[in-house]
């Protein structure tokens, strides 16, 4: 079945780097994302990796996919406290439609 | 990014009534939509899958009947609760694909059924 599994919460000092982990079962996804969202609104787009890839970055972003382990990561790094939110990492299940996992809430503090 | 709108963002609704939700793709044509729901602190949980001009499909456990979805244009899917209940005061957002992998989020729309 698909299921995508992340760690609830997460809290780092401004400046530290942040690593947000994820799990997925299903060997099959094509493309795993990344979305972030702040409170009362929807969901930004923050990278996506094609699951031939190991590693994608995007300035403070990093993305790590282990796909024999099905272990995808997110690394911020220079955390500020405009990037506390909820991250959901996502993977595309049948009929290419997106399964999300339950969201880490990343609290930056000074 | 594309931008895709909702409207409204928010609505209160007496129970029995309706309500629908519009989804738009501002800048890009989407020919599939999916409408999620998300209860407070929880992940999104897939509705259904909205495709122009052809019927949605609903996954295990949505009632059809009871949320209707058209997607009559290429930039345009509604979804409309029909009889609303407390127990369907929820986050609703909608996601439009562009192209073959980005899906990109509306704001969503929050409706408090009284």
């Amino acid at each position: 079945g698909e299921d995508v599994e992340q760690s609830l919460f997460l809290s780092v000092r401004e400046g530290d780097s942040s690593v947000i982990n994820c799990t997925y079962t299903d060997s099959s996804s094509t493309y795993l994302y990344w979305y972030k969202q702040e409170p009362g609104a929807g969901l930004q787009l923050l990278t996506y990796i094609f699951s031939n890839m190991d590693m994608k970055q995007d300035q403070r972003l990093t993305v790590l996919l282990n796909k024999k382990d099905k272990h995808l990561s997110l690394r911020i790094a220079d955390t500020q406290t405009g990037d506390s939110a909820i991250y959901f990492c996502a993977e595309t299940g049948g009929y290419n439609k997106l399964i999300f996992g339950a969201g880490t809430r990343l609290a930056v503090h000074p | 990014g594309a931008v895709v709108s909702q409207h409204p963002s928010w609505v209160i609704c007496k129970s029995g009534t309706s309500v629908k939700i519009e989804c738009r793709s501002l800048d890009f044509q989407a020919t599939t939509m999916f409408w999620y729901r998300q209860f407070p602190k929880q992940s999104l949980m897939l509705m259904a899958t909205s495709n122009e001009g052809s019927k949605a499909t609903y996954e295990q456990g949505v009632e059809k009947d009871k949320f209707l979805i058209n997607h009559a244009s290429l930039t345009l899917s509604t979804l409309t609760v029909t009889s609303a209940h407390p127990e369907d005061s929820s986050f609703y957002i909608c996601s439009a694909r562009l192209g073959t992998e980005e899906k990109f989020f509306g704001p969503g729309t929050r409706l408090t059924v009284l």
